[in-house]
C-alpha cells in the first residue's frame, strides 16, 4: 500500500517532442505528490509538486497531471530538450514527517 | 531556493575505517533531516529520518550501531559509517524538510556523497 509504481523505466523522446512519465499509488492518505530530476552523480532537484485538491500543475513546460479517483499522476515535459535528459523520480508522502515513497525512476533521454 | 550542501563530495577510504558524512542547511533551518542510499541506477532508499536534538529513526533493516546519524543542531546532521566494509560503497544523500514558511513540505535535496570502500 505504500508503493508508489512508476512508468516507463527508461523513455527517449525526439527534441521538441513531449514526455510524458506516469506513476500510480495506492495509499489515499498521501496528500503530496513531487517530481525530482536528477542527473549522473548529483542529488535529486524537486521539479514540481502538486497536493490532491487540484487536477493540474503547470510551471513553464512541465505540468503534473492528477487524477485522484484513478490514483495516478502523471509528469509532461512539453518541448523537451536535450538538456532534460536525465532520471526522473515521482514520490508520494504522507504523515507529519512527510517521508517520501519514491517510484522507480524513469530514465529519459532527449534525442537531438 | 533552498541551498543543502553535503562533505565531502567523494571519499575513498580502507576497509574498517570509520568515515563521517555531514550534511547542512544552508540558509534554512531544518528540523528534520533524511538520509539516503542509493544504488546505480536504483532509486532512493531512505536509511533514517533524524529531529534535531532526538535520536534518530531508522528503516527496517539499517543497523543504527553501523550508521551513526547525529542530528546536533537545526541546520547540521552528520552520518558516520562505522568501521566501513566494501559493500558499504554507495552514494549517500542527505536532505532537508523545511520549517519555515519556505515550502514547508519540500524536502531540499544535497549533492550526493560517493564513498568508496576498498
Amino acid at each position: 500500500q505504500q508503493q508508489v509504481k512508476q512508468s516507463p523505466q527508461s523513455l527517449i523522446v525526439q527534441k521538441g517532442g513531449i514526455s510524458i512519465i506516469n506513476c500510480a499509488y495506492e495509499n489515499t492518505a498521501f496528500d503530496y505528490f513531487p517530481w525530482y530530476q536528477q542527473f549522473p552523480g548529483k542529488g535529486p532537484a524537486l521539479l514540481i509538486a502538486i497536493r490532491p485538491d487540484v487536477s493540474e500543475k503547470k510551471e513553464g513546460r512541465f505540468t503534473i497531471s492528477f487524477n485522484k479517483s484513478a490514483k495516478q499522476f502523471s509528469l509532461h515535459i512539453m518541448d523537451s530538450q536535450p538538456g532534460d535528459s536525465a532520471t526522473y523520480f515521482c514520490a508520494a508522502a504522507a504523515g507529519s514527517n512527510y517521508q517520501l515513497i519514491w517510484g522507480a525512476g524513469t530514465k529519459l533521454i532527449i534525442k537531438p | 531556493g533552498a541551498v543543502v550542501s553535503q562533505h565531502p563530495s567523494r571519499v575513498i577510504c580502507k576497509s574498517g575505517t570509520s568515515v563521517k558524512i555531514e550534511c547542512r542547511s544552508l540558509d534554512f533551518q531544518a528540523t528534520t533531516m533524511f538520509w539516503y542510499r542509493q544504488f546505480p541506477k536504483k532509486s532512493l532508499m531512505l536509511m533514517a529520518t533524524s529531529n534535531e536534538g532526538s535520536k534518530a529513526t531508522y528503516e527496517q533493516g539499517v543497523e543504527k550501531d553501523k550508521f551513526l546519524i547525529n542530528h546536533a543542531s537545526l541546520t547540521l546532521s552528520t552520518l558516520t559509517v562505522t568501521s566501513a566494509h566494501p559493500e558499504d560503497s554507495s552514494f549517500y544523500i542527505c536532505s532537508a524538510r523545511s520549517t519555515g514558511t519556505r515550502g514547508f513540505n519540500e524536502q531540499f535535496f544535497g549533492p550526493g556523497t560517493r564513498l568508496t570502500v576498498l
